[in-house]
């Protein structure tokens, strides 16, 4: 199973929206609704930011939001805050019954 | 409060096993599956398989196949994750996740638990 495919590397300015892509297959992404996305600050565990495509936990911002696209999955993250750069990874079921993330993409609020 | 909380760093010589634990606490241990996930440094995350504590069912990523056991003992909440011969490439910190039998999202972390491989 291969990672999913997301950029390396996005950026902000405060106040702006950023999208971040999250690429996978048929058997992953394309397949299920069943695509989260985590927020990672260094040093730290990953925290569920978004999941099942486009569903906030509470308790998390409504600047952030999700959505799909066959085989691509999107998280954007609107109104930037400082506190909002971190790395970011989706990540999906898939048809083996396995999980899969992405590469990461590390945000950076200019 | 749901709490994950891991076993301590671990020094290992390249050849030898480690064994990560994962105890659980605030909600029923066998209603959710509990991941095992490790992340290289300076890399990204990488899904090492699942176990379902209820019944002890395991599904292990392709990567791990036949050098990983995930292991669990219900009347202490706590599951295991053993990593057999292990290589400079294992060094990561590993960390225990649990997922809601078909909710498919990863909700409570451990702490994560430093495994560093050097002769």
């Amino acid at each position: 199973q291969s990672a999913l495919t997301q950029p390396a590397s996005v950026s902000g300015s405060p106040g702006q929206s950023i999208t971040i892509s999250c690429t996978g297959t048929s058997s992953d992404v394309g397949g299920y609704n069943y695509v989260s996305w985590y927020q990672q600050h260094p040093g730290k565990a990953p925290k569920l930011v978004i999941y099942d495509v486009s569903n906030r936990p509470s308790g998390v911002s409504n600047r952030f939001s999700g959505s799909k696209s066959g085989n691509t999955a999107s998280l954007t993250i609107s109104g930037l805050q400082a506190e909002d750069e971190a790395d970011y990874y989706c990540s999906s079921y898939t048809s083996s019954n396995t999980r899969v993330f992405g590469g990461g993409t590390k945000l950076t609020v200019l | 409060q749901v709490q994950l909380v891991q076993s301590g760093a671990e020094v290992k010589k390249p050849g030898a096993s480690v064994k990560v634990s994962c105890r659980a606490s605030g909600y029923t241990f066998t209603s959710y599956y509990l991941h095992w996930v490790r992340q290289a440094p300076g890399q990204g995350l990488e899904w090492m398989g699942l176990i379902n504590p209820g019944g002890g069912t395991t599904i292990y990523a392709q990567n791990f196949q036949g050098r990983v056991t995930m292991t669990r003992d219900t009347s202490t909440s706590t599951a295991y994750m053993e990593l057999s011969s292990l290589r400079s490439e294992d060094m990561a910190v590993y960390y225990c996740t649990r997922d809601h039998y078909g909710d498919y999202l990863f909700d409570y972390w451990g702490q994560g638990t430093l495994v560093t491989v050097s002769s």
